[in-house]
């Protein structure tokens, strides 16, 4: 079966300018994360969807992210608008139902906002 | 709240060399425990997990013992190898809090040198 993808998996934006970031989970995961690592510190979660519900969106920095998985399959979270201190490496993982431990991580897309 | 602390890296070891990376934990409920590694260019993979207390995990070589008394996970191998040089990171989900979150620490780079 198909891995999580993840798209871009790099982007590099202006200051002001919107970006947004593409999640395919892998088939049949209704669980969704989105986290990211920013400057080499930990990795820290943003928010978690179960189908197209948002369960947990306490990790989201601010107003300026936005994240929406319309019909429970792929996500997209969006920058609007982009600032410096976005810039880092964001992470999408699925799992197949809750109190499943294991989450299977993308790639990663690498966020670089000058 | 929930915390990760692991080893500042980075850690360079030479072939065949014994491997450590301490982790421990600061969580209000009973948390699972994990080591997840990224190889270079790749996303995060699941290394080896733990539920409960006295588990231990292993896979590929490494093992880590879930330690309640000491709130500790460390990541040990008896022999590292070139292919094992990698960013690892240990993490814990809290289910009782009736979170699924994965609660990262900061992440330990090891370079194995032949």
């Amino acid at each position: 079966e198909a891995g999580v993808t993840q798209f871009p998996s790099h982007s590099v934006i202006e200051k002001g300018q919107t970006v947004t970031l593409r999640c395919d989970p892998i088939s049949g995961h209704d669980n969704l994360y989105w986290y990211r690592r920013v400057m080499g510190k930990e990795i820290k979660f943003l928010l978690h969807f179960v189908k197209e519900s948002k369960q947990d969106e306490s990790g989201m920095p601010n107003n300026r992210f936005l994240a929406e998985r319309t019909g429970g399959t792929y996500s997209t979270l969006k920058v609007q608008p982009a600032e410096l201190e976005d810039s880092g490496v964001y992470f999408c993982a699925s799992s197949r139902a809750m109190g499943s431990y294991e989450q299977y991580f993308g790639p990663g897309t690498r966020l670089t906002v000058t | 709240g929930n915390s990760v602390t692991q080893m500042e890296g980075p850690v360079t070891l030479s072939e065949e060399a014994f491997l450590t990376i301490n982790c421990t934990y600061t969580a209000t409920g009973y948390p699972s425990l994990f080591w997840y590694v990224q190889y270079p260019g790749e996303g995060l993979q699941l290394l080896l997990k733990a539920t409960k207390a006295d588990d231990k995990g292993s896979n590929k070589g490494f093992e880590a013992t879930y330690r309640k008394e000491t709130t500790s996970f460390h990541l040990e191998k008896g022999s590292v190898q070139v292919s094992d040089s990698a960013v690892y990171f240990c993490a814990l989900s809290d289910h009782a809090e009736g979170a699924q979150k994965l609660v990262f620490g900061q992440g330990t780079r090891l370079t194995i040198n032949p």
